[in-house]
């Protein structure tokens, strides 16, 4: 089963911060997602990647940039956070077989709040 | 875009009561997972199950792709079986999972 890893746990900003949200993965997977999941949205796609270098602008990409700097490590950016930026972040990650894409494992999650 | 449906919404049982999660999607799927979460836990995948039937435990999902619908059955359910279940799919053209919002399964003593 793959292992996805995320830092930190919880984080409190206040409005205007820098906050680089951390995933790394050890299992080899190829695509890498960033999500945030809020009361009445559900689970929302911010970013994704298909490999190192590449990043895939996602559903609610919005005050949000991304990195893929390895296989294994996939960074979320919030380079001026504001409050409604205050949410629960998950990191997954997954492969392709048989050309469909399989099953997607899911990080602990982050909490971030900005005040 | 895609989407996806889960009802009920909520349902309440009584230890040792079956459940009976339902899920539709609006376009063919490539993929299709079932999610288990508590309140503000992480997301723990329950079954992939693009099509057909699946088993783990006392779970069972049934996928009919051309129906564009799944189940999930949880049999004999327990009180640490509260939380929310999430439906999720994926799209041929890449590998994004659209969720449902959830069912919320409580089950007292």
């Amino acid at each position: 089963e793959a292992a996805v890893t995320q830092s930190p746990r919880n984080k409190v900003t206040v409005t205007g911060g820098n906050v680089t949200l951390s995933c790394r993965q050890t299992n080899s997977h190829n695509y890498m997602y960033w999500y945030r999941q809020d009361t009445g949205h559900g689970l929302r796609l911010i970013h994704y990647s298909y490999g190192a270098g590449n990043l895939q602008i996602g559903d609610v990409p919005d005050g949000y940039k991304a990195t893929r700097t390895t296989q294994e490590d996939f960074f979320l950016l919030l380079e001026l956070a504001s409050p409604s930026q205050t949410s629960l972040y998950f990191c997954a990650s997954s492969d392709v077989a048989g050309g469909n894409y399989a099953e997607q494992f899911f990080g602990p999650g982050t909490r971030l709040t900005v005040l | 875009g895609q989407q996806v449906q889960q009802s009920p919404a909520s349902l309440v049982l009584q230890e040792g009561e079956n459940a009976e999660l339902q899920c539709n999607f609006s376009s063919t799927a490539t993929q299709l997972q079932w999610f288990y979460q508590r309140p503000g836990g992480s997301l723990v995948s329950l079954l992939y199950n693009p099509s057909g039937t699946k088993h783990t435990g006392r779970l069972t999902s049934t996928t009919v792709t051309k129906e564009r619908r799944s189940s999930l059955h949880i049999s004999s359910s327990q009180i640490t079986d509260s939380g929310t279940y999430f439906c999720a799919i994926t799209g041929a053209n890449t590998g994004k999972l659209t969720f449902g919002h959830g069912t919320i399964l409580r089950v007292h003593p």
